[in-house]
């Protein structure tokens, strides 16, 4: 268990509706990552937080994707009108910041799209 | 040119024996490399760190590294059919990005 920890673990929805996944990091840890990963892939890098603020949002994400970081700490992740393309697991990482690049994951959300 | 290559294998060692998985890298300007394990189902978690030329070992774990060659590797000794997972290469990126290219993994199978 690296301290970080996402929710839900599994989530079924149906094409078309919306799904918001949480992430809680490390407390001292102040950036944070999301990443979606297929079968036989590795994580794809979506985007990432410095603190509250987003740095970089992947050229590849959809507008249909978005995420927050509200003070800072806790981080959600909304996916609208889901589409089965979508299926895959999501994970969050988190670094503890400075020059680090060493980032710890969560458990990550499995999302199954009908 | 893919940013980070892995062979996917599967890798089949019998065990006891050492396992080598390697990784090739784009970015000449990476300064940082990581190896993580990933088992099936789970997330991806972080055996070891490399950031000079040479070797780096950590028990039965050797990072070996060759930045003129782009080219990172890691040994797993006295290979356990508990080493039995996807790795995932990890390469960060030059040019002020806070951020991490991570590989498609090799499966690696210790066969008792």
């Amino acid at each position: 268990d690296t301290g970080v920890s996402q929710n839900p673990r599994h989530k079924i929805t149906k094409r078309g509706q919306n799904v918001t996944f949480r992430c809680d990091p490390i407390s001292e840890h102040n950036r944070l990552y999301w990443y979606r990963q297929t079968l036989g892939q590795g994580p794809e890098f979506l985007t990432y937080f410095q603190n509250e603020a987003q740095l970089e949002k992947s050229r590849l994400l959809s507008d249909r994707f978005s995420a927050e970081r509200p003070k800072g700490s806790f981080s959600t992740l909304e996916i609208q009108r889901t589409e089965q393309g979508d299926s895959a697991m999501y994970l969050c990482a988190t670094v503890r910041g400075g020059s680090s690049y060493e980032q710890y994951f969560g458990p990550g959300t499995r999302l199954t799209v009908t | 040119q893919k940013e980070v290559e892995q062979n996917s294998g599967p890798l089949s060692v019998p065990e006891g024996a050492i396992a080598s998985l390697n990784c090739t890298y784009s970015d000449r300007g990476s300064q940082s490399f990581f190896w993580y394990r990933q088992y099936s189902g789970k997330s991806p978690e972080l055996i070891m760190s490399i950031y000079s030329n040479g070797d780096k070992e950590d028990g039965r774990f050797t990072a070996q590294l060759n930045k003129a060659s782009q080219y990172v590797s890691l040994l797993i000794r006295d290979s356990q059919p508990s080493d039995s997972a996807t790795y995932l290469c990890a390469v960060s990126n030059s040019g002020g990005y806070q951020k991490v290219t991570f590989g498609t993994g090799t499966k690696l199978q210790v066969i008792p």
